[in-house]
């Protein structure tokens, strides 16, 4: 199964602002939501971002989705310890007939 | 309490079988979709298969086509994995998730996961 593009590692200060991107194609996020996830180390992912920008109920506004064309975006803002994890992207693809993942971009907080 | 328990994983040989399970507590199981995702050892997340909410429509990644079948007891408020002709590459940790109401792929309950090992 295909993957979306992230980069593999991001970083910043705290208080900073962090972008995380997601790249895919006309048959996955051309045409359908984008999701996000956040995974701590050791613990299950939780859901950060779906239907490209909307937050579920618990999850600071400090974590926004966007989305243009075949690509779409994570960003931290106000960025705190607590936020250093892996993020991972995923779409349904119509062409697979399945949803795929991005393979994970690990923020580091220095 | 939401919440989703896993079961069933284990040391299997190449070619063995396992069926795993996820019983669901604290909704209404019936109205979710449902999905298992994988994680092999310092790897990134790997879709498996998903189930809609009353069992009658599945998908499967490529990998697993053929070989994984999904399954749901409403009635039992599980969600099961019957895993066949397993191989080194299927070994993962192994997470039964919950699709946001009204979403199909939107997962935001998730279970602790249940390891997996393909070994001799």
């Amino acid at each position: 199964q295909s993957v979306l593009a992230q980069p593999p590692s991001a970083s910043g200060t705290p208080g900073q602002r962090v972008s995380i991107s997601c790249s895919g194609s006309s048959s996955n996020i051309g045409s359908n939501t984008v999701i996000w996830y956040q995974q701590l180390p050791g613990t299950a992912p939780k859901l950060l971002i779906y239907r490209s920008s909307q937050r579920p109920s618990g999850v600071p506004d400090r974590f926004s989705g966007s989305k243009s064309g075949t690509s779409a975006s994570l960003a931290i803002s106000g960025l705190q310890s607590e936020d250093e994890a892996d993020y991972y992207c995923a779409a349904w693809d119509d062409s697979l007939s399945g949803v795929i993942f991005g393979g994970g971009t690990k923020l580091t907080v220095l | 309490e939401v919440q989703l328990v896993e079961s069933g994983g284990g040391l299997v040989q190449p070619g063995g079988s396992l069926r795993l399970s996820c019983a669901a507590s604290g909704f209404t199981f019936s109205s979710h979709w449902m999905h298992w995702v994988r994680q092999a050892p310092g790897k990134g997340l790997v879709w498996v298969s998903r189930i809609n909410s009353d069992g009658s429509s599945t998908n499967y990644a490529d990998s697993v086509k053929g070989r994984f079948t999904i399954s749901k007891d409403n009635a039992e408020n599980t969600l099961f994995l019957q895993m066949n002709s397993l191989r080194a590459e299927d070994a993962a940790v192994y997470y039964c998730a919950r699709a946001v109401l009204s979403t199909r792929n939107s997962l935001d309950i998730w279970g602790q996961g249940t390891m997996v090992t393909v070994s001799p």
